[in-house]
């Protein structure tokens, strides 16, 4: 198993350009999240699925879009970009909320600069 | 929402036991106790987790007091392959993920 895999790992990107940050997991798993990290900071939650079709906002949504189409995939769009953006972006999915099997398992990141 | 808060930085020799705790005064019912850790230009990894007394596996232990207001994540030995951030997370686990915060974590330096 590949595990969570991200694409790309870095991305320079001008004010107001648009991108979309792609995840996908092999380990059918129900749950997928989104979080960005900025320097010296700790993770927040920008949105997350519970299963194909079902998305919800997190802490931090505001300037970012999701979708669910498949188990597998989870991308996170990225609509006129801002230089606050500027973040580490890291994908993760764990099978459930349950105790025992939530475990989340991370992606590499993605490393975004918005210049 | 519950609240955490670590010690910013820790420093240790290699070889010594480690422990790290999480304040987490407000911590409801139905929340458990999560740690990961994470290494540089890395996502974090799943460490333990608890709801209380004791949890032990074969990297770590979790001691969660009667009062769950605190938890301390012992690392037994540690070698400078455990250099590396800690975070503690306090969340319910049967709703909203929306609620999973992490916080600063704990940096955690190993010499030798």
């Amino acid at each position: 198993n590949a595990g969570v895999t991200q694409t790309p790992k870095f991305r320079i990107l001008k004010i107001g350009q648009s991108m979309t940050l792609q995840c996908t997991q092999d380990m059918n798993h129900n749950y997928m999240y989104w979080y960005r990290q900025d320097p010296g900071m700790g993770l927040k939650l920008i949105y997350y699925s519970v299963g194909a079709g079902i998305t919800d906002k997190g802490e931090v949504p505001n300037g970012y879009n999701v979708s669910r189409s498949t188990t597998e995939d989870f991308p996170l769009r990225l609509e006129l970009a801002a230089p606050s953006q500027t973040s580490v972006y890291f994908c993760a999915s764990s099978y459930s909320m349950v105790a025992g099997s939530n475990e989340q398992f991370f992606g590499p990141g993605t490393r975004l600069t918005v210049l | 929402l519950a609240k955490t808060t670590q010690p910013i930085s820790m420093d240790s020799y290699e070889g010594q036991e480690v422990n790290i705790t999480c304040s987490h005064n407000n911590i409801a019912t139905n929340d458990y106790i999560t740690w990961y850790q994470q290494f540089p230009s890395q996502g974090p990894r799943f460490i333990i987790q608890g709801y209380k007394t004791k949890v032990t596996n074969e990297v770590a232990s979790l001691f969660i007091p009667a009062d769950r207001k605190s938890s301390t994540l012992s690392l037994p030995r540690v070698s400078l392959s455990d250099t590396a951030v800690y975070y503690c997370l306090v969340g319910p686990l049967t709703g909203t993920a929306s609620k999973l915060t992490f916080g600063t974590g704990t940096r955690l330096q190993v010499t030798l």
